[in-house]
Formats: C-alpha cells, sequence, structure tokens
C-alpha cells in the first residue's frame, strides 16, 4: 500500500509562472490537508479537503492559491503568478476520517523555488 | 486560538543519554496533542499522541511523552539517545482532532558519538 504520493517532489518556477502540486492520498483515504513549511518555521495548515469539497481553508491565503480534490484524481494545490515568499515545502496529509483514532499520514513534500 | 511553543531549535545529546524536548501548548478547548518526527527531505512520521486517555503516552521508537495540564506542556523523552534518533522533532496541537494541526517550529535534535 503505497503511501502518500506527491509530485513533483522539487519545482522550480520564475517570478509571475503558476505551480502545480499533486498529492495522491492513501488507497482508501478521503480526507486530504495541506500544509506549508517555510523556511526554519514549523508546519502551517493551509487547507483541508474531502471529494470535491472544500471543509476549511482558513490557512490560505486569500490570493493567487487555491486547492481542489476531484470525484477522480488526485489533490491539486495551485499557486498563480508565484513571488519569491511562496518559496516554502509544501506537505499534503491524508487520513481515512477525522477524530482521535484516525492519524494523518504525511507525503515527502514538494519543494517549491521561485527564482 | 492555539499555539505551540518548542523551547529549542537545536538539543544536542550524546549517544545513551536522556532525550528531553520541549514543548508548551495553548489551547482554549481540551487538545489533542502530537509528536511528529521528519527526517532530511522526508514527510512527517507521527511518534505518538495523546488524545485524553492515559496521560503518559509511549511511542514508537522507544519516545514518550507526558501530558500536564497544569503546566500546559506535553515533552518528548527517551532514555537513550540512538544515532538514528537524529532528525527533527515536531510537537503540535488541535481541538478538532487530525484536520488543522498547529505546529511548533521545531527543535532539531543532533546525536553525537
Amino acid at each position: 500500500n503505497a503511501g502518500v504520493m506527491q509530485n513533483p517532489r522539487h519545482l522550480v518556477r520564475r517570478r509571475g509562472q503558476e505551480a502545480r502540486l499533486r498529492c495522491s492520498p492513501m488507497k482508501g483515504h478521503s480526507h486530504v490537508y495541506w500544509y506549508r513549511q517555510l523556511p526554519e518555521e514549523g508546519l502551517k495548515f493551509m487547507v483541508y479537503l474531502q471529494k470535491e469539497n472544500i471543509i476549511d481553508e482558513s490557512g490560505m491565503p486569500k490570493e493567487r492559491f487555491s486547492a481542489e480534490f476531484p470525484k477522480e484524481g488526485p489533490s491539486i494545490l495551485r499557486i498563480q503568478q508565484v513571488v519569491r515568499g511562496d518559496s516554502a515545502a509544501y506537505f499534503c496529509a491524508s487520513s481515512l476520517g477525522q477524530g482521535e483514532n484516525t492519524e494523518a499520514f504525511f507525503g515527502q513534500g514538494t519543494r517549491l523555488t521561485v527564482v | 486560538a492555539q499555539s505551540v511553543t518548542q523551547l529549542g531549535s537545536h538539543v544536542s545529546v550524546s549517544e545513551g543519554a536522556l532525550v528531553l524536548l520541549r514543548c508548551n501548548y495553548s489551547s482554549s478547548v481540551p487538545p489533542y496533542l502530537f509528536w511528529y518526527v521528519q527526517y532530511p527531505n522526508q514527510g512527517l512520521q507521527l511518534l505518538l499522541k495523546y488524545t485524553s486517555a492515559a496521560t503518559l503516552v509511549k511511542g514508537i521508537n522507544g519516545f514518550e511523552a507526558e501530558f500536564k495540564k497544569s503546566e500546559t506542556s506535553f515533552h518528548l523523552t527517551k532514555p537513550s539517545a540512538h544515532m538514528s534518533d537524529a532528525a527533527e522533532y515536531f510537537c503540535a496541537v488541535s481541538d478538532k482532532g487530525y484536520s488543522t494541526l498547529t505546529f511548533g517550529k521545531g527543535t532539531m535534535l543532533l546525536v553525537s558519538p
């Protein structure tokens, strides 16, 4: 059973380009979470999605960032018109459900560099 | 609002010595508390979690943590460090189960022979 798969592992974009980060949750998991890790910082929650629904996007920047988790296919975190400050590691996690008896499993992350 | 403070961005120990990584939290409701470990260029792996059952929680790789409500602490310990324990450790808190974790800034554990 493969773990949470994120691709690409490394992504370089020029300022103003778009970045698309993909996350395939573990088999059977329908809950996906995105976190961002800035240099010298802990992970910060961005968005929580279930299939076709955004449940909590309280950590998402209001502009340029969007996320989706379609019925079929991976979850996508999209950053439009990237700026240097978007350079970070972006982690996806997935879980079977909610509550204390489910565990969130993390992917290896996508390291975005904006040049 | 929740927050997590990890004292010490770097902790150095000798192999075989006690490991103590400190974590203090604030939460307006009884919290769920977690410790994760991150090896270089890897994702996070759950070490242990507290979910209002026993206050002393045992995790993987010989780690354990004790929830102390009066001190709002959840320090991570291991009696004897191994070289393989060298990694970055994150404490996290949630009041919603696993959905919206609030992480500390992390503590890098360095283990010397």
